[in-house]
């Protein structure tokens, strides 16, 4: 099982340019969360995507979007990039099982800097 | 809504001391909590999970937590350290379920010193 696996893991961009990260979920899981945690700080949670819909989403902005392909990878988008935006970006799988959601497996993150 | 807070950013041990890490939490539905270790420019790894079902939850490594309603806490623990303990620990509460699909709500870290 290649768990959760994240592209790049490092990325130098520049202000104002978009960037796209990548994730594969872990193998049965068709639930992909992505967070972001900035230099000394816990994971913030941006939004979660399931049967390849937004289902929930926390406190970002619209430069931030995603999409879920139908084989349950996702990608992140981030639109007209910002200093503040250079963080690591963790990507999270789940399942639903019942009417409930097993723990996430994270993956190794991509380290987005800014410039 | 659903929050964590641990307290102290910083501690540190010796080799084969005891190892506490704190956390309290806020939920305003029952609770399932967890603790996750990262390693310098790693993810996370799950150290254990408490998910309604014994309240004493034993994880990797030797860790273990008591989840203790009365006080909202969730306190991480292990009984000897080893150097390859250091690293940063992260609590986090969900629901699982409910109106927040699992969605995690981390803590701000504690970052573990091992000394010799």
């Amino acid at each position: 099982d290649a768990g959760v696996t994240q592209s790049p893991t490092h990325l130098i961009k520049t202000r104002g340019q978009q960037v796209t990260l990548r994730c594969s979920p872990k193998s049965g899981h068709d639930t992909v969360s992505w967070y972001q945690q900035a230099l000394g700080q816990g994971p913030q949670f941006i939004f979660q995507y399931y049967e390849e819909e937004e289902r929930q989403r926390g406190n970002f902005p619209d430069r931030f979007s995603g999409h879920q392909f139908p084989n349950y990878s996702s990608e992140l988008n981030v639109n007209a990039l910002l200093l503040g935006d250079s963080a690591l970006y963790l990507c999270a799988s789940s399942s639903i099982q019942g009417m409930m959601n097993t723990e996430a497996f994270f993956g190794q993150g991509t380290r987005l800097t800014v410039v | 809504a659903q929050s964590v807070t641990q307290l102290g950013s910083h501690v540190s041990v010796s080799e084969g001391a005891l190892v506490l890490l704190r956390c309290n939490y806020s939920s305003s539905v029952p609770p399932y909590l967890f603790w996750y270790v990262q390693y310098p420019n790693q993810g996370l790894q799950l150290l254990l999970k408490y998910t309604s079902a014994a309240t004493l939850v034993k994880g990797i490594n030797g860790f273990e937590a008591e989840f203790k309603k009365s006080e909202t806490s969730f306190h991480l623990t292990k009984p000897s350290a080893h150097m390859s303990d250091a690293a940063e620990y992260f609590c986090a509460v969900s629901d699982l379920g409910g109106t927040s699909y699992g969605k995690l709500t981390f803590g701000q870290g504690t970052i573990l010193t091992v000394h010799p």
